[in-house]
């Protein structure tokens, strides 16, 4: 069964940090990229990033880049968002998703809240 | 930069109708890499289409996909209650973003 488990959320002030994880089962996961999501409380989705299944490609969204870091570790099934400089507008669910070449986010965890707030 | 826009913002309508979202791109975007997702109030988005037509494993054919270029539709016939949610539309054909479209909140009256 394939599945998705985020980890390491919780409340954090303006100009804190939060280390997020993912663990995955169910799939090779070095076969695949990675992603991140997140949606901010009645906000629509918003993509943030995503790396490739060695790692060694990443892209952020502009709101994110220069103070989120996306890594991976392919001997653990696991994948991380790295989150400094937190700012209020960065409160929301933070899911990670399977990216597949040909179906897209073909599969979700069902997310983790990051709160940042003083 | 890709930007998608959807239509309309809000739709309201009985089970048993017939809802078409529409999702619109500043600039064309392969087929290949579109897609549309279902996101319920306290729960993971699930995929619906890949490919602008191709149905997510266990998706009903209630559920269908259409368009090319910058005009993309999904269409859910024969609605039911618990097609209440938000779809978003995403391109992820390019190297650079996964941006998604602004979401069609579907009501079921």
């Amino acid at each position: 069964q394939v599945q998705l488990v985020e980890s390491g959320g919780g409340l954090v002030k303006p100009g804190g940090s939060l280390r997020l994880s993912c663990v995955v089962s169910g799939f090779t996961f070095r076969d695949y990229y990675m992603t991140w999501t997140r949606q901010a409380p009645g906000k629509g989705l918003e993509w943030i990033s995503y790396i490739s299944s060695s790692g060694n490609v990443v892209y952020y969204a502009d709101s994110v880049r220069g103070r989120f870091t996306v890594s991976r570790d392919n001997a653990n099934n696991s994948v991380f968002l790295q989150m400094n400089s937190l700012r209020d507008e960065d409160t929301a669910v933070y899911y990670c998703a399977r990216k597949d070449y040909s179906r897209g986010l073909d599969v979700w965890g069902r997310g983790t809240t990051v709160s940042v707030s003083s | 930069e890709i930007v998608l826009t959807q239509s309309p913002g809000t739709l309201s309508l009985s089970p048993g109708d017939r809802a078409t979202l529409t999702c619109t791109a500043n600039k064309p975007v392969s087929t290949s890499y579109v897609a549309w997702y279902q996101h319920k109030l306290g729960q993971a988005p699930r995929l619906l289409i890949y490919g602008a037509s191709r149905r997510a494993t266990g998706i009903p054919d209630r559920f269908s996909g259409g368009g090319s270029g910058t005009a993309f539709t999904l269409t859910i016939s024969r609605l039911e209650p618990e097609d209440c949610a938000v779809y978003y539309c995403q391109q992820y054909g390019s190297s650079e973003l996964y941006a998604f479209g602004p979401g069609t909140k579907l009501e079921i009256k």
